[in-house]
């Protein structure tokens, strides 16, 4: 069965800096894999998403993750972080099951921005 | 296009009391899921649907919790009776089919957040 690990349950950052959340996953052959965010009292928003191909992929509000097979992880990175990100963020693992494809998520990792 | 449209977006009821959630997928997702999010937790999946078909229930509480998709597309998730441990939100997910375009990503509505008292 396949899991999913986000070691931080919440990040403090300030406006403009550096953002890298991590995500480490178990799954024995190459997943599906997702960041999602949650603003509060809303539904999930898909971020980013990697299927096979180019392991940097891109996605909405700045966002950009990394695909990397031999540590088992998909972190989440944007640059200069807008106060507007604070969220939960959560990454999830996909099988590549068919029929029987399951989506598991880690427990989520807090956002915090300040001014 | 209208994304995956849940009701109601809040209840309150009394424990021992039931209640219900209805969902209804994106036009053309054959694929339903119905995701149990507890406070500080990610979600948790309870039930998924292919078509009108249950293929993945090994997660639904089956001695309180019924689900439905009558005719593959709207689902009900009900809670009979509830209990002070089923307060959370309940997410709903669809999918197009896996293969095809937007293969594994699940487009979420906003939920039903269920307060026990």
């Amino acid at each position: 069965a396949q899991s999913v690990t986000q070691p931080d349950i919440h990040i403090t950052v300030s406006e403009g800096a550096s953002l890298e959340l991590r995500c480490n996953y178990s799954y024995g052959a190459t997943p599906y894999l997702f960041w999602y965010v949650q603003s509060p009292g809303q539904g999930l928003q898909l971020l980013l998403k990697y299927f096979s191909g180019d392991t940097l992929v891109q996605g909405i509000k700045g966002f950009e993750a990394e695909f990397k097979r031999s540590q088992s992880s998909f972190n989440l990175r944007k640059p200069s972080v807008h106060w507007s990100d604070a969220a939960e963020y959560f990454c999830a693992v996909g099988n590549s099951g068919g029929s029987n494809y399951k989506l598991t998520f880690g427990k989520g990792t807090l956002l915090t921005v300040n001014p | 296009e209208a994304g995956v449209v849940q009701s109601p977006r809040y209840k309150i009821i009394e424990k021992k009391q039931p209640v219900a959630f209805w969902c209804n997928p994106i036009s053309g997702h054959n694929t339903l899921y119905w995701y149990l999010q507890n406070l500080g937790q990610g979600p948790e999946l309870l039930i998924r649907y292919e078509n009108e078909e249950a293929v993945d229930d090994s997660q639904l509480p089956k001695d309180r919790f019924s689900a439905e998709r009558l005719k593959g597309v709207d689902s009900t998730l009900k809670i009979q009776p509830a209990e002070l441990g089923d307060s959370a939100v309940y997410l709903c997910a669809s999918s197009p089919i896996i293969g095809g375009p937007g293969t594994g990503e699940l487009f979420f509505g906003e939920g039903s957040r269920l307060t026990v008292l």
